[in-house]
C-alpha cells in the first residue's frame, strides 16, 4: 500500500482558502486517492475521491498532477467548524480494499 | 444515505471481562466491514477486514483470539475484546462498503469508547 505524507498541522482563518498537499510515490496503477475528516471522538468522514487532474464536490476540491504523485485538497473558505484533522488515504480501487490512515494533518481555523 | 452505526457508544469494563461492540449498517448491504482503533492524539489503526460469512483477515500484530470479529449478516459485524484489560482501552470505529458505485467509500461508524478498569 502506498504511504502518504501530509503536514502534521496547519493553521489558517475563518474565510480563507486552505490547501493541503499530501504526497504519495509510489502510488499503484489501480489507487484511488480519497479524503476524509475526522472530529475528536467521532468517525471519519469522506470528503472527496478522485484518481486523476481534478474533482470537485459541494464542499472541496481535489487535485491530482498527471503523475499522482501527490495530491491537493482544497478547501474554500473555511469555517471554525472546519477544524479537524484531514487524512489523505491512497488505496486500491475495489470494495474490499482496505485503506492505511497515515498521521493526518490537524487543521486549526481561528477567528 | 450509506449511515453505519456502532452500540454502544461507550462503555465501561472491569479488567478480565469480554465485551461485544456491533457495526451494522443501515440502509445497505455491506460487502465488506472494517475494524480500526484509535488511541488518544493518535491515527486510525486498522485491525482486521471481515466479509460476511468468512473468517476476518487480522492485520499484523492484532491477536484474533483476543479480538473476535463476527460478520454475520450483510448488516452486521461484531468484535469482541476478550480478557480486556486496561490496555485495550481505546476508541473502535467500523466501516463499511458496497458494490454498485463507481466510488469505493467506506463509510464509518461513529466509534465506541472502550474503558477498562
Amino acid at each position: 500500500l502506498a504511504k502518504t505524507t501530509q503536514p502534521i498541522s496547519m493553521d489558517s482563518y475563518e474565510g480563507q482558502e486552505v490547501n493541503i498537499t499530501c504526497s504519495h510515490n509510489n502510488i499503484a496503477t489501480n489507487d484511488y486517492i480519497t479524503w476524509y475528516q475526522q472530529f475528536p471522538s467521532q468517525g471519519p468522514r469522506f470528503i472527496i475521491q478522485g484518481y486523476k487532474t481534478k474533482v470537485t464536490n459541494e464542499v472541496a476540491s481535489l487535485f491530482i498532477p498527471a503523475d499522482r504523485k501527490s495530491s491537493t485538497l482544497s478547501l474554500p473558505r473555511v469555517s471554525l467548524s472546519d477544524t479537524a484533522v484531514y487524512y489523505c488515504l491512497v488505496g486500491e480501487a475495489s470494495n474490499t480494499g482496505k485503506l492505511i490512515f497515515g498521521q493526518g494533518t490537524t487543521l486549526q481555523v481561528k477567528p | 444515505g450509506a449511515v453505519v452505526s456502532q452500540h454502544p457508544s461507550r462503555v465501561i469494563c472491569k479488567s478480565g471481562t469480554s465485551v461485544k461492540i456491533e457495526c451494522r449498517s443501515l440502509d445497505f448491504q455491506a460487502t465488506t466491514m472494517f475494524w480500526y482503533r484509535q488511541f488518544p492524539k493518535q491515527s486510525l489503526m486498522l485491525m482486521a477486514t471481515s466479509n460476511e460469512g468468512s473468517k476476518a483477515t487480522y492485520e499484523q500484530g492484532v491477536e484474533k483470539d483476543k479480538f473476535l470479529i463476527n460478520h454475520a449478516s450483510l448488516t452486521l459485524s461484531t468484535l469482541t475484546v476478550t480478557s480486556a484489560h486496561p490496555e485495550d482501552s481505546s476508541f473502535y470505529i467500523c466501516s463499511a462498503t458496497y458494490g454498485g458505485t463507481s466510488s469505493y467509500e467506506q463509510y464509518f461508524g461513529p466509534g465506541t469508547r472502550l474503558t477498562v478498569t
